[in-house]
């Protein structure tokens, strides 16, 4: 069964310092979508993309944050300068059809120090 | 703006009975989806329930809608060890989804 892959699954860094959170969605899907979830809290949405562009954003989702396609199959997303309050866990999200089941990967463990 | 709430907070039950949990939200939606996460790792897609739907079942889950209170309840039947888990709604109304909290729920052998 096609699954949506992020890496890496955990990521420690540095305050300040820029990562790039990695995801391939499912092949034929056409949205995708960041969520965060600091630990233990409830998931929040940080920003959706389809046709190679942002097509909404929440108030999280603030300069430090970008999103990227690079290639027919990656979906990145870029924090710039890093900040204790980014150490969350990040989930990437895909679906077929803008309004269907978004289907979610393992998760990127970010741990800012 | 939206927001799924869900309750109670945490559920802890014997083996083999049914468990009830609720969500409700604020806006109006197209779909609501209900997601397990065991500790630490990620959404896994349970069933999604259309605005259109009053019910809906998977195996042994069940859904129920109802938009004229803005809330869900998902009942899991003859409950097992291994959903043990945090159970969370999420409303879809443009793309995003809006989730609650969460119901901690603990199956007791």
């Amino acid at each position: 069964e096609p699954e949506v892959t992020q890496t890496p699954s955990h990521q420690v860094t540095q305050m300040g310092q820029e990562v790039i959170l990695r995801c391939v969605p499912i092949s034929n899907h056409l949205y995708f979508y960041w969520y965060r979830q600091i630990l233990g809290q409830k998931v929040e949405f940080l920003v959706s993309f389809y046709n190679n562009e942002i097509s909404e954003k929440s108030e999280i989702f603030d300069d430090q944050f970008s999103v990227e396609r690079p290639d027919g199959s990656n979906f990145t997303l870029k924090i710039r300068s890093t900040k204790l309050e980014d150490s969350a866990m990040y989930f990437c999200a895909s679906d077929g059809g803008g309004l269907e089941t978004q289907y979610f990967g393992p998760g990127t463990r970010l741990l800012v120090l | 703006s939206q927001q799924g709430e869900e309750d109670p907070q945490a559920l802890s039950i014997q083996e083999g009975e049914n468990a009830t949990m609720n969500c409700s939200y604020k806006t109006s939606i197209n779909n609501l989806q209900w997601y397990r996460q065991n500790s630490g790792r990620g959404l896994v897609h349970l069933i999604l329930i259309r605005s259109n739907e009053r019910e809906k079942h998977s195996g042994r889950l069940r859904v129920t809608l109802d938009t004229s209170k803005k809330s869900s309840s998902l009942l899991i039947t003859a409950s097992r060890a291994a959903d043990t888990a945090s159970y969370f709604c999420g409303s879809l109304g443009a793309q995003k989804l809006v989730f609650g909290q969460g119901t901690r729920l603990t199956i007791n052998p």
